[in-house]
């Protein structure tokens, strides 16, 4: 079964800029978190989506957003990017609500803000 | 809201040492899991524990959660090159989102 597919790998972008990441779970999982990893830092949560909507939300600003498709497939979106949005972006699916399941991790997606 | 506290934030050690780390919570988790983060990856699970006082391996890696829920260790033998990266607890209770400690980082001395 293939794991949590993330692109893309690796992003440049200016300041102001707006980004979109895609992230496909494993086949038959419903749920997709979102993550932000910056060094030194732990693993801070964005957000959440089980069956297309959005469960739990981090403590992020507004310019964090995300989606879910009818496939379970998410994307997350970064409006007027800042220098401070450079970090790895994880994206995690599981069976169902990550509060009852267990997360699986995708590669990330390295973002760059110049 | 719930935080946990995983120590010690680094580890330096030499080959063929054991290593251990561990976690801690003010909350009552129903289970804890261990992750793996090798650099520029993604976090791998490891383990998870499902009940107090369950000791669980995986090859070398022994993980244990705590009697009172609100702790759990992670034991490494033998350590090899290998197991360098980043290890982070995560617990989770009352069907609400997992929380992540903030992670031990291993470095491992040929």
């Amino acid at each position: 079964k293939a794991g949590v597919t993330q692109t893309p790998r690796y992003l440049i972008k200016t300041r102001g800029q707006q980004v979109t990441l895609s992230c496909s779970p494993i086949s038959g999982h419903r749920s997709v978190s979102w993550y932000q990893q910056t060094p030194g830092q732990g693993l801070q949560f964005l957000f959440e989506y089980f069956s297309e909507t959005q469960r739990n939300k981090g403590n992020f600003p507004g310019r964090f957003s995300g989606r879910q498709f009818s496939n379970s497939r998410s994307e997350m979106n970064v409006s007027t990017l800042e220098l401070g949005d450079s970090a790895l972006y994880l994206c995690a699916s599981s069976l169902g609500p990550s509060g009852s399941y267990e997360q699986y991790f995708g590669p990330g997606t390295r973002l760059t803000v110049t | 809201g719930q935080q946990l506290n995983q120590s010690p934030q680094s580890m330096f050690i030499q080959e063929g040492e054991d290593v251990s780390m561990n976690c801690t919570s003010s909350s009552i988790f129903n289970t804890w899991l261990w992750y793996k983060q090798d650099p520029g990856e993604g976090p791998v699970l490891l383990i998870a524990l499902y009940k107090a006082g369950e000791l669980t391996s995986n090859g070398r890696l022994t993980a244990q959660f705590g009697i009172t829920r609100k702790d759990s260790f992670l034991n490494i033998s033998a350590s090899i090159p290998s197991d360098v990266g980043i290890y982070f607890c995560a617990g989770r209770g009352g069907g609400f989102k997992t929380i992540f400690g903030a992670g031990t980082r291993l470095f491992v001395k040929a």
